[in-house]
C-alpha cells in the first residue's frame, strides 16, 4: 500500500460546481497537509497548506483535515475553466521530504 | 525575483550520453530538491539536500548524482543515460523543515 492515495480522475464537472478532491494516507504520523496545483507544462505551485486537523479556507478553496481518519480533503466552489489542472495532495511529518499523491485531473467546462 | 530556475528547458540525449541539469534557486531556503514526474507515478524524489554540504537519496536515485555548490545551486547529472530516464525534472525548494516546497518549471527530458 502507498503511502498516500489520490484517484488520478478525471474528473470533469460544469463551471459553477462545488469540486471535492481527496486523499488518503497510511502513516499516522504525517501531521503537515498541502495541496499543490499543477498546469499543464508547468510546475506544481502551493495552493494551500493546513497543519494537524482542521479546516482551512482561503477564497472559494478550502481543505480539510481529519487525521483521525487519515484522510484529506479540497473544496473548490463555484468552480472555474481556470481551476482546469492537475491537484496534487502532499504530507510530511516534519523535517522529512514531502510525499505526494498521485495528483487528480480536474476539467471544469463552461 | 525569479523564485527557482532549471536549464535546460528541453533535451534530447542518446542512450549512454552524460548531462547535468542545473538548478539555482533565489528564495534563500537551506532546503533543495530534485524530483522527476511520469505519467501515472507522480512526483518521486531523486535526492535531496537539506543544507549547504548535505545530500540524502530519496525514493528513486538510482542512475543520478547530485551537487550541492552551494546555497542557491543544486545539480542533478546523469552520467549515462537510458531510456527509463526520459521523463519531466522538477527542481524545489523549501525551509529546513521541509513542509512546504516551492518547484521550477520543469525539465523535459527525452533518452533515445
Amino acid at each position: 500500500q502507498k503511502e498516500v492515495e489520490q484517484d488520478p480522475g478525471p474528473l470533469s464537472v460544469p463551471e459553477g460546481a462545488i469540486v471535492s478532491l481527496n486523499c488518503t494516507y497510511s502513516n499516522s504520523a504525517f501531521q503537515y497537509f498541502m495541496w499543490y496545483r499543477q498546469y499543464s507544462r508547468k510546475g506544481p505551485e502551493l495552493l494551500m497548506y493546513t497543519y494537524s486537523s482542521g479546516n482551512k479556507e482561503d477564497g472559494r478553496f478550502t481543505a480539510q483535515v481529519d487525521k483521525s481518519s487519515k484522510y484529506i480533503s479540497l473544496f473548490i466552489r463555484d468552480s472555474q475553466p481556470s481551476d482546469s489542472a492537475t491537484y496534487l495532495c502532499a504530507m510530511s511529518e516534519g523535517n522529512t521530504p514531502l510525499v505526494f499523491g498521485k495528483g487528480t485531473r480536474l476539467s471544469v467546462i463552461a | 525575483n525569479a523564485g527557482v530556475t532549471q536549464t535546460p528547458k528541453f533535451q534530447v540525449l542518446k542512450t549512454g550520453q552524460s548531462m547535468t541539469l542545473q538548478c539555482a534557486q533565489d528564495m534563500n531556503h537551506n532546503s533543495m530538491y530534485w524530483y522527476r514526474q511520469d505519467p501515472g507515478m507522480g512526483l518521486r524524489l531523486i535526492y535531496y539536500s537539506a543544507s549547504e554540504g548535505t545530500t540524502d537519496k530519496g525514493e528513486v536515485p538510482n542512475g543520478y548524482n547530485v551537487s550541492r555548490l552551494n546555497k542557491r545551486e543544486f545539480s542533478l547529472r546523469l552520467e549515462s543515460a537510458a531510456p527509463s530516464q526520459t521523463s519531466v525534472y522538477f527542481c524545489a525548494t523549501g525551509t529546513v523543515s521541509g513542509n512546504t516546497i516551492y518547484f521550477g518549471e520543469g525539465s523535459w527530458l527525452t533518452v533515445v
